[in-house]
């Protein structure tokens, strides 16, 4: 059973460019949550998803960022316009639902730096 | 919501050593508490969690307590390794809303 796959793992852009960023949760689990680690500093929540849902985006800047979870495919996390202060670790967990919260497994992360 | 303090920032223990990391969370609601290693450039992962239904739980070198009157957690390693050497989040699951909150994690060095 793989596990949680981010890709790609490294992104540069520009002032100015968007930023796509894909998660594959491990088989199995319907659950994703994105968070936002910046240097030296812990995990920030950004945004849970189930399949084609949004549950809460309540750590999510209302501006430029956008995430889907769709029917078929990965989740994306969509930066439009990234600016410097958007460079940062970004990981994304998945997590099986039995009616109870369960562990979340993380992803490799996708370490964007913006030029 | 949910706020989720974590110290020391930073620890340094001799080798066999015990090192303990202590949380304190606001939301009397939480009841999952999980705590991630991450070692430099690499993934959180989950090393040990407790629901609060328990007090205690422990797996070899590693236990964890939870007080939930005070609303605080600690997490203990003892015979402390250099391979401890890591930064170790803590984090609250709210019962309310479904995601976790972490702290801001402690870098734990491990001297030989």
């Amino acid at each position: 059973n793989a596990g949680v796959m981010q890709n790609p793992r490294h992104l540069v852009r520009r002032r100015g460019q968007e930023a796509r960023l894909r998660c594959s949760p491990m088989k199995g689990h319907s659950h994703v949550y994105w968070y936002r680690q910046l240097p030296e500093e812990g995990l920030k929540f950004m945004v849970y998803l189930q399949k084609e849902n949004i549950i809460d985006e309540s750590g999510m800047p209302k501006e430029r960022f956008s995430a889907e979870f769709p029917k078929e495919g990965p989740s994306i996390l969509r930066i439009q316009q990234v600016v410097r202060g958007d460079s940062a670790a970004y990981f994304c967990a998945s997590s099986p639902w039995d009616g109870t919260y369960n562990e979340q497994f993380f992803g490799p992360g996708t370490r964007l730096t913006v030029l | 919501g949910e706020n989720v303090e974590q110290h020391p920032s930073t620890l340094s223990v001799q080798e066999g050593d015990s090192a303990v990391i202590k949380c304190t969370y606001s939301d009397s609601a939480s009841n999952y508490f999980p705590w991630y290693k991450q070692e430099l450039g690499k993934r959180p992962q989950l090393i040990i969690d407790i629901r609060s239904n328990v007090g205690e739980k422990k797996d070899q070198r590693i236990a964890v307590t939870l007080n939930k009157t005070a609303k605080h957690f600690s997490l203990h390693i003892t015979e402390t390794q250099p391979e401890d050497s890591a930064v170790y989040f803590c984090a609250a699951f709210g019962g309310s809303n479904y995601k976790l909150t972490f702290g801001k994690g402690t870098l734990l060095t491990v001297n030989p």
